[in-house]
Order: C-alpha cells, then structure tokens, then sequence
C-alpha cells in the first residue's frame, strides 16, 4: 500500500524557536494533504487541507500565520510551527490523498512537539 | 456540525475475548464511516468502512455496521489477539467534504495474552 513519510517523530524545542515538520507520499503523488493536531485523550482536529501549488485552507480557529503549510510539489507538504509557545505543544499528524486512490487516505506516524 | 464520540478507553481485555468498541456520529446528510487503526509507532490505517445505511464493512475479523437509526456505528471483534494491542478512531466523512475526515478521540485496546 501506499506509505506517508513524517519527520521527525519527536522534536523538542525551546519557546520562540520554529518548528517544521514534513510530510512526504513516497510512491504515490499526493494531490490533497491534511494536517491534524491531537491532544491527549481528544480526536484527531483537522487543522488544514493544502492543495499541490495553492494556498492551504484553513478550519476555524487555527492562526495561519502561526501554522504556515507549504505544498509546493506533489509528494511533499511541511508544516512549520513559528514562534512556538508551550500550548502549541501536541501530536501532529499528516495524511496524504492521491486522485488514483479514488479519495483513499494515507497517514505519516506523527510528530509529537514539546515546546520547553 | 458533524461530530463523532466514541467509548473512552483504555479497554483491557484478555486474549480471545470479545470486542465492542461503540461509536456514535451526528451528521447531516448521508455519511460515510470508518474505523482506523493506529499500532504502535505507526500511521493511522483504514481498517473497514461503511458508505450506506446497513452496509457491513469487515477486515481482519473486525466488523461494524452503519446504523443511520442508531446513528452509531460500533467495532466489534469476536475473539481479539495481543497483536490487536492499538488505538482505534472513529471517523466520518460527510458528503462533497473533498476527503475531510472526522475523528473521535480515540480508544487504547490492550489485550494480554
């Protein structure tokens, strides 16, 4: 099956620092990635649906200019935490879709940020 | 909006036993529903879906059924291994939502031998 790089799975960064995080389809081209954010114990929250070559949309409540999300090709999609602050600290997680997949979604493993 | 809640863990249970995790959903329309599984250390993986009321979906010994009366739509397995050990997610996708999936919380399954 189709398998979604994330990198890294655990980073650890001091208040201020920014923070990017990748999100490779490594033998699929992925024309949709979503990113989503998870605390403890609560769902997955979709954060962000980017498009290869345009603007990420946004769901409400999310600062894009704290979550900048570039999908600049069609196998890679970063999402950079700028500025990061303790409460920025939580799961993140990518998923990938390609058009041949007829809307199948495919997951990275996560990132788990701490913010110091 | 849509919304899906499904039964808190963590669920303990031993070898062979029998597995129900419950998920119920709100949403307009006619969704379709899914079941993910998250082992250890790796991605979310679809494990069954349902697009219409009554339909089954099945895989690896795991079944649940779209309940649009119930609105609920409930994992259940008839005799669980230790290698099923994971979090298992809940998770809708409402029509003309481009892909956009959403989640429950959650549930942690640790089954001991």
């Amino acid at each position: 099956g189709a398998v979604v790089s994330q990198h890294p799975s655990r980073v650890i960064c001091k208040s201020g620092t920014s923070v990017k995080i990748e999100c490779r389809s490594l033998d699929f081209q992925a024309t949709t990635m979503f990113w989503y954010r998870q605390f403890p114990k609560q769902s997955l929250m979709l954060m962000a649906t980017s498009n290869e070559g345009s603007k990420a949309t946004y769901e409400q409540g999310v600062e894009k200019d704290k979550f900048l999300i570039n999908h600049a090709s069609l196998t890679l999609s970063t999402l950079t935490v700028t500025s990061a602050h303790p409460e920025d600290s939580s799961f993140y997680i990518c998923s990938a879709r390609g058009d041949s997949f007829n809307e199948k979604l495919f997951f990275g493993s996560g990132t788990q940020l701490s913010v110091l | 909006g849509n919304s899906v809640t499904q039964m808190e863990g963590p669920v303990t249970l031993s070898e062979e036993a029998f597995l129900t995790i419950n998920c119920t959903y709100t949403a307009t329309g006619y969704p379709s529903l899914f079941w993910y599984v998250q082992y250890p250390g790796e991605g979310l993986q679809l494990l069954l879906k349902a697009t219409k009321a009554d339909d089954k979906g099945s895989n690896k010994g795991f079944e649940a059924t779209y309940r649009k009366e119930t609105t609920s739509f409930h994992l259940e397995k008839g005799s669980v291994q230790v290698s099923d050990s994971a979090v298992y997610f809940c998770a809708l996708r409402g029509n003309n939502q481009g892909g956009k999936l959403i989640f429950g919380q959650g549930t942690e399954l640790s089954v001991k031998p």
